[in-house]
């Protein structure tokens, strides 16, 4: 059973950081791109970043209002990804999600406020 | 970045009754390997997305076959026959071709 699971979110001040996490279990993490995406408090859903398998030499995109500031990453010896997130700012506010693209985890909420 | 829109933006139906919901986007959707990367999600209330569709008319492991997804280039449907109580919620196309990843604005489906 695929199983994804985030977690890490909480309350931050602006131009804090946060390291999120995302625990997956139950299929071949290794050769899986993985994703992080986000619902806004209006529950518009983003697309945040993604990162491709090693065979693809770890390659990773960001959207646009996150580049230079939020950085994904994996460690496939713990089948898990993170995304470290620095310099937050008040709009980050979401639930952000762990992804495969076929299976999305519960989410874990970020509240960027001061 | 290519922009999804979703219509309409809700929809209020009867169990047993069958909608559609159009998704339409602002450059072709058909990739270099000439797959087409649209899908359909469900939210439903309280939880996480789920995607119900795939490369346009694909369905995913244990999504029954009264979901159906059509169209080509820029011009996509979802629909759903014969509505069940388990099908309310929102309703999401996602485009996977181009980056980023961009979604339609949703289709809110209630019960009437």
């Amino acid at each position: 059973e695929v199983q994804v699971l985030e977690s890490g979110g909480g309350l931050v001040q602006p131009g804090n950081s946060l390291k999120l996490s995302c625990a997956t279990s139950g299929f071949t993490f290794s050769t899986a791109w993985m994703h992080w995406y986000r619902q806004f408090p209006e529950k518009r859903l983003e697309w945040v970043a993604r990162i491709k398998a090693k065979s693809n030499n770890y390659a990773n995109d960001y959207t646009e209002s996150v580049k230079g500031r939020f950085t994904i990453s994996r460690d496939d010896s713990k089948s898990s990804i993170y995304l470290q997130m620095n310099n937050l700012k008040e709009e980050d506010t979401a639930i952000y999600y762990c992804v495969r693209p076929d299976f999305w985890g519960p989410g874990t909420m970020v509240t960027v406020s001061s | 970045d290519v922009v999804m829109t979703q219509t309409p933006p809700s929809l209020s139906v009867a169990i047993g009754q069958s909608v559609s919901i159009s998704c339409k986007s602002s450059q072709s959707l058909v990739a270099s390997d000439k797959k087409t990367y649209l899908n359909w999600l469900l939210q439903s209330p309280g939880r996480s997305p789920k995607r119900l569709i795939y490369q346009v008319s694909k369905l995913d492991s244990g999504v029954p076959d009264r979901f159906s997804g059509s169209g080509s280039e820029k011009d996509f449907t979802l629909k759903i026959s014969r509505v069940e109580a388990e099908d309310l919620g929102v309703y999401y196309c996602l485009q996977g071709t181009h980056l980023p990843r961009t979604f339609g604005g949703g289709t809110k489906l209630e019960l009437k």
